[in-house]
Parts: structure tokens; C-alpha cells; sequence
């Protein structure tokens, strides 16, 4: 079945960047849509961004737009999100997720287990 | 703007869990729910609005569209008190409500 799994988590300063990555496994990797999703700790869940299958359709919440990046590999299976000029606010558990469904957007599934990221002085 | 309610639902196990999910303007049928138990990733329950996801238990069902949805959960489990959350995929940006927990009363 298919599997995703996340890096590149860790501590970083205010203003600082970082990049996650998410491998897919089980999956023909160039027919799905992928976005990022997180979760700030004791927090709900907050979608960040969204990249189609071939990469062309991007999209991006308002909190992140113009500091963070979505792209995606097909030939390693893998979607990748380069934060910079990270805040406070942006610590949370970043997930990874297949969005499914023919028409907009998509309903995530499945999910990958996470990355923390964590943004302190 | 995803509003869920209540955001605490207090019930025991055998009854039956009434979940609310409004949105702000119309999402046709494109609402999706999640299970999110503590520590755990969410789990997919039910996809545009009625249609349960692979291995979900048919105790679990979704109704409504256009702005008012429900989730419900026909008799309680122990393993289904966590917190619920809807999410719409017709409009940019996509949103998740804020949740819904369901504890043990």
C-alpha cells in the first residue's frame, strides 16, 4: 500500500529555513497530488500546500505564500517544501498527504507520520 | 471558514455521536472527516460528504451538502473518542474546521 515518509525536520532560528522532504512508496508517484499539512502543537490542522500530478497547479495557504516553495520529484517519488523566513508560528508537525478526488483540491489520503519542525531562538 | 460543533461532545460508549460541520459559503458535496485520536496522524473517515473511505466501519456515516454537514457515528466504541474534523476541497485555499472532540462522559 502506499507509504509516505518525512525529513528534514528539526530546530531552526527565527528567520531561518529549512527543507522537508516526503518519499512515496506503493504508488505509481507521477499520478498523484500531493499537499503538506500541519499541525501546531494542541492545535488543529492547517493545509499549507497543494502541487499536482505533473507540478504544474500550485497552490499555497495565505499564512505561507511568498515564504514557502512546494516542488516535487517524479523520478525519486518524492515532494519536497523549502520553508524560509520561518516564524514562531510556523512550529507544528508537518505532515504529508495524497490528495485525492477528481474535481478541486482533494481529500487527504494517506497520511505520513510527520516532521516536527520547530522554530526558536 | 469550516465552523465545527459542538467542540466537546460528552457521551458513553453505545450512544450516538451527532456531529456539525458549517461552512461559510457552499461546498457542493466536497467534504471530507477525520479521526485524529492522541498522538496519532488523521485517518480518513468519509470523503465528499456520504462516501466512507477503504476499512472504515459502516457505524460511521456522513450526510448533507452546500453548507451544512454531519458526521455521525451511530453507537459508540470505545476506540472512536478522539477529535473529528471536516475539511472542504471546493474552494482556495482548502480548510480544515477547527474539530470536534468526543470524550468519555
Amino acid at each position: 500500500q502506499v507509504q509516505l515518509v518525512e525529513s528534514g525536520g528539526g530546530l531552526v532560528k527565527p528567520g531561518g529555513s529549512l527543507r522537508l522532504s516526503c518519499a512515496a512508496s506503493g504508488v505509481t508517484f507521477s499520478d498523484c497530488y500531493m499537499s503538506w499539512i500541519r499541525q501546531a502543537p494542541g492545535k488543529g490542522l492547517e493545509w499549507v500546500s497543494y502541487i499536482s500530478a505533473s507540478g504544474s497547479s500550485i497552490y499555497y495557504a495565505d499564512s505561507v505564500k511568498g515564504r514557502f516553495t512546494i516542488s516535487r520529484d517524479n523520478a525519486k517519488k518524492s515532494v519536497y517544501l523549502q520553508m524560509n523566513s520561518l516564524r514562531a508560528e510556523d512550529t507544528a508537525l508537518y505532515y504529508c498527504a495524497r490528495a485525492r478526488g477528481a474535481g478541486p483540491g482533494g481529500w487527504f489520503d494517506p497520511w505520513g507520520q510527520g516532521a516536527l519542525v520547530t522554530v526558536s531562538s | 471558514v469550516l465552523t465545527q460543533s459542538p467542540a466537546t461532545l460528552s457521551l458513553s460508549p453505545g450512544e450516538r455521536a451527532t456531529l456539525s460541520c458549517r461552512a461559510s459559503q457552499s461546498v457542493s458535496s466536497y467534504l471530507a472527516w477525520y479521526q485524529q485520536k492522541s498522538g496519532q496522524v488523521p485517518r480518513l473517515l468519509i470523503y465528499d460528504a456520504s462516501n466512507r473511505a477503504t476499512g472504515i466501519p459502516a457505524r460511521f456515516s456522513g450526510s448533507g451538502s452546500g453548507t451544512d454537514f454531519t458526521l455521525t457515528i451511530s453507537s459508540l466504541e470505545p476506540e472512536d473518542f478522539a477529535v473529528y474534523y471536516c475539511q472542504q476541497r471546493s474552494n482556495w485555499p482548502l480548510t480544515f474546521g477547527g474539530g470536534t472532540k468526543v470524550e468519555i462522559k
